[in-house]
């Protein structure tokens, strides 16, 4: 079966760095996205992974451990502009993309 | 370049009715997915086309067929509306759709089924 798991909310300050977490267990594996949806609107792509470490793409940056089945997104220097939900979704070749639940991060200033 | 376009962007309908859905994807790109996505199950995959061919499908009932054509945009049918199919229908395109890409989305249909 396929699981992939996040938090369901989060809450940080202007300014501060956050991490948000992703497991995962999929059948097949060829690939790890992070997506960032703003209420009301479509999700945008932020990052994707398919070998082990990290990725550094300005504010944002994404690891993977495929070993573990883990993940997490780093937000650096937040915005308020940063308060969305933030998705992470597996690319199962049995299945398509997979996407968690999402985490709905709040950006207090 | 221009992005994903799905049109309508509401509709409203009830119980029984069937609903035609449409999407064109950005200019080159051959995959295109269709995603359902409620507060309570999230984004989920309905299924995807390359090719004019549907080459992968999640778990949902017969009701919610799809079909592509040769210029790669696509349509989403569901028959015989029920009440939980209220959401907003999301289509994705790739280039080729094989996971090394990433998908842009449309803006969505938000189906509300009375």
């Amino acid at each position: 079966g396929q699981n992939i798991d996040q938090p369901t909310e989060m809450t940080a300050t202007e300014g501060a760095i956050v991490q948000i977490n992703c497991t995962y267990q999929t059948s097949g594996f060829n690939g790890l996205f992070w997506y960032q949806q703003h209420a009301g609107e479509a999700p945008t792509f932020l990052s994707y992974n398919v070998l082990d470490g990290l990725e550094e793409k300005g504010r944002f940056s994404s690891f993977l451990s495929r070993s573990k089945g883990y993940s997490y997104l780093l937000l650096k220097e937040l915005q308020m502009k940063d308060s969305a939900s933030y998705l992470c979704a597996v690319w199962d070749y049995g299945q398509n993309f997979v996407f968690g639940p999402g985490t709905r991060l709040s950006v207090l200033p | 370049k221009a992005g994903v376009t799905q049109t309508p962007r509401y509709l409203i309908k009830t119980r029984g009715q069937q609903v035609t859905l449409s999407c064109s994807p950005i200019s080159g790109h051959r995959s295109v997915s269709w995603y359902q996505q409620t507060p309570g199950q999230g984004l989920q995959f309905l299924f995807e086309y390359f090719s004019e061919t549907q080459r992968n499908k999640g778990n949902f009932p017969g009701r919610f067929s799809g079909r592509q054509f040769s210029n790669s945009r696509s349509e989403m049918n569901v028959s015989t509306l029920e009440l939980g199919d209220s959401a907003l229908y999301l289509c994705a395109s790739s280039l080729v759709g094989d996971g090394g890409n990433e998908q842009f989305f449309g803006p969505g249909t938000r189906l509300t089924v009375l």
